[in-house]
This record gives structure tokens, C-alpha cells and sequence, in this order.
């Protein structure tokens, strides 16, 4: 068992839809969860980090981490084309710890 | 502020030839990272640099794989001999001291082995 999935997709949505990606992890000791966007032959962009539990918003983008059932979500509202990329969740169980990460979802926002 | 640089952007061998990646981070992060990311899967961290020292290497294939950072800036990695299944993309990525969490990645060296 992988200690990060994800599925990989891809996910095809309209334009304007809200886009739900998520995780699930093995490790209950992961502490620092983050979500990159990866683009088609570039490098991964990180969208945003959450500490333990919770919510955080920027933006278009929501992240929520359940600790309790060891799955992560990113929410994108009011999708666009230009979101269009590879969603890669990455975890870590604190602050100088190597990163994890899943395999990627591939979404797909058609105009 | 200039974000991750690496060169090449892609590079093609005959498996058993030498190659050598480099990489300059942004400026001011003491820590220094390069992954392996094989088509499919996410980024597969190889070793870890704080300032000129290394932090893990635990996952970087030792007898085929080399690499150094010398005065804490600039990177290289090098892969002699190589497989056929090295063929991925190497990304570099680098952050401020202790923060782990917030990477900032370079566009990656696309590696072909024939």
C-alpha cells in the first residue's frame, strides 16, 4: 500500500464547475499537508499548505485536511480552462521532513 | 526574484553513458533538493542539501548516482553509469531553512535513456 494515493484520473469538468481533487495517506503522523498544480512539462507549482486539521481558503482554492479519516481535499471554484493541469498532494510528518507525495490527479476544464 | 534554474531542459543517452544535471536555487534557501519524477508518479525525493551539507540521501541510488553542492549556491547531479529505467525527469527545488513545506520547483531536466 502506498502511503499516498490519488487518483489519477483524469477528471473532466465544464468551465464554472466546482472541482473537488483529493487524498488519502496511511500515515496518521503526517502533520504538513500541500497541494502543487503541474502543468505539462514544467515543474510543480506549490498552490498552498496546511498545518494539521482544518480548512484554508486562497482564492478560487480551498484546502481541508481530515486527520480523523486520513483524507485531504482541494476545491477549486469557478474552474477555468487555465486550470487545466496534474494536482499533485504532497505530505510530510513535520517541518524538516522529506516530502511525500501522491501520484497526481490530471484535471480537465473544458471551455 | 528569480525562481529555480536547471539545465538542460532535456537531454537523450545510450544507456551506460555519464550525464550531469545543474541547478541554481533561488537566492537566499540553504536547502537544495533534487527529485526523480518517472512519468505517471509524483516527484520521488533523492537527496537533500542544507547549505553545502548533505541531510538525506536515503532513497538515492549510491552505486550509479552522485551529487554535490559546492559553497551552498550551485548543484549538480550525475547519474554513470546509466539504465534504461533512469529515464525520467529530475527536478530541482529549493526553500528557506526549515520550511519544508513550501518548495519552490525548477521547470525539471527531461532525461531519455536509449
Amino acid at each position: 500500500q502506498k502511503e499516498v494515493e490519488q487518483d489519477p484520473g483524469p477528471l473532466s469538468v465544464p468551465e464554472g464547475a466546482i472541482v473537488s481533487l483529493n487524498c488519502t495517506y496511511s500515515n496518521s503522523a503526517f502533520q504538513y499537508f500541500m497541494w502543487y498544480r503541474q502543468y505539462s512539462r514544467k515543474g510543480p507549482e506549490l498552490l498552498m499548505y496546511t498545518y494539521s486539521s482544518g480548512n484554508k481558503e486562497d482564492g478560487r482554492f480551498t484546502a481541508q485536511v481530515d486527520k480523523s479519516s486520513k483524507y485531504i481535499s482541494l476545491f477549486i471554484r469557478d474552474s477555468q480552462p487555465s486550470d487545466s493541469a496534474t494536482y499533485l498532494c504532497a505530505m510530510s510528518v513535520d517541518s524538516s521532513y522529506k516530502l511525500i507525495f501522491g501520484s497526481g490527479t490530471r484535471l480537465l476544464v473544458r471551455p | 526574484e528569480a525562481g529555480v534554474a536547471q539545465s538542460p531542459r532535456y537531454k537523450i543517452i545510450e544507456k551506460r553513458q555519464s550525464v550531469a544535471f545543474w541547478c541554481n536555487p533561488i537566492s537566499g534557501h540553504a536547502t537544495l533538493y533534487w527529485y526523480q519524477q518517472i512519468l505517471g508518479q509524483g516527484p520521488k525525493l533523492l537527496i537533500q542539501f542544507q547549505n553545502n551539507g548533505v541531510v538525506d540521501d536515503s532513497q538515492l541510488p549510491k552505486d550509479r548516482f552522485s551529487a554535490e553542492r559546492l559553497k551552498g549556491v550551485d548543484s549538480t547531479l550525475k547519474i554513470q553509469p546509466a539504465k534504461l529505467e533512469d529515464s525520467a525527469v529530475y527536478l530541482c527545488a529549493s526553500s528557506l531553512d526549515g520550511r519544508m513545506y513550501e518548495q519552490y520547483f525548477g521547470p525539471g531536466t527531461r532525461l531519455t535513456v536509449t
